[in-house]
């Protein structure tokens, strides 16, 4: 089975921080995703890489960056979190198959005071 | 640009088919997604199908496609309590592997 994991479940950080969130796929996808999620908005898409050292923007990449050093791992950074980036984070990884399935992992809660 | 439109929130009894719609925009997508969300998890990819498909049956799950509406529905028959989650409806386009998430219906199956 794929799986996906992220490094925490729930995550409090105070405005300001600089903040992790990584992301590591145990089955050699070359595709990878960061997501937010927040009710009524569904899941935006904040960066995406194709490859080892590829990033790509989003729709909402504002305030954050991203890195990914090797393949099976991807890192969200928050610079400078504000509480307008409190929310559920999403990671997820693809195979390069035409269906393009998407596997996700358990998502990081992440609350900024 | 995309955009994935679908309605927030159904209420459907035990054992009654629910159905869930999505609008989409974009007429070149390739493949259509069904995930499900239960509550404190990530999503799971449900069902897909592809564009030159009209149906797709999988166990309790049936698929619709209207290419000339941009309508795509879900339907699940025998709903069940297990069935209560989020329900995203996703199109694939705008550079292949990138996926567009519609808003998510919550859908509540009640005894």
């Amino acid at each position: 089975d794929v799986k996906v994991t992220q490094s925490s479940r729930y995550l409090v950080k105070r405005t300001g921080e600089k903040v992790f969130l990584e992301c590591v796929q145990d089955m050699d996808h070359e595709n990878m995703f960061w997501y937010r999620q927040d009710p009524g908005l569904g899941l935006r898409l904040i960066y995406f890489s194709y490859d080892v050292k590829m990033k790509e923007k989003g729709d909402i990449p504002e305030g954050y960056s991203v890195s990914r050093e090797k393949k099976e791992r991807f890192s969200l950074i928050l610079e400078s979190a504000s509480t307008n980036q409190t929310s559920m984070y999403l990671c997820a990884s693809s195979p390069d198959s035409p269906e393009y399935e998407q596997y996700f992992g358990p998502g990081t809660r992440l609350t900024v005071t | 640009g995309e955009d994935v439109e679908q309605s927030l929130f159904l209420s459907v009894r035990e054992g009654d088919s629910s159905v869930i719609n999505c609008t989409y925009t974009d007429s070149s997508s390739t493949y259509l997604y069904w995930y499900k969300q239960e509550p404190g998890a990530g999503l799971q990819l449900l069902t897909y199908i592809f564009s030159n498909m009209d149906m797709k049956q999988d166990q309790r799950l049936t698929v619709l496609l209207n290419k000339k509406d941009k309508h795509l529905s879900l339907r699940i028959a025998d709903t069940q309590t297990g069935d209560s989650a989020i329900y995203f409806c996703a199109e694939e386009g705008g550079g292949g592997n990138k996926l567009t998430f519609g808003t998510g219906t919550q859908l509540k199956v009640e005894l």
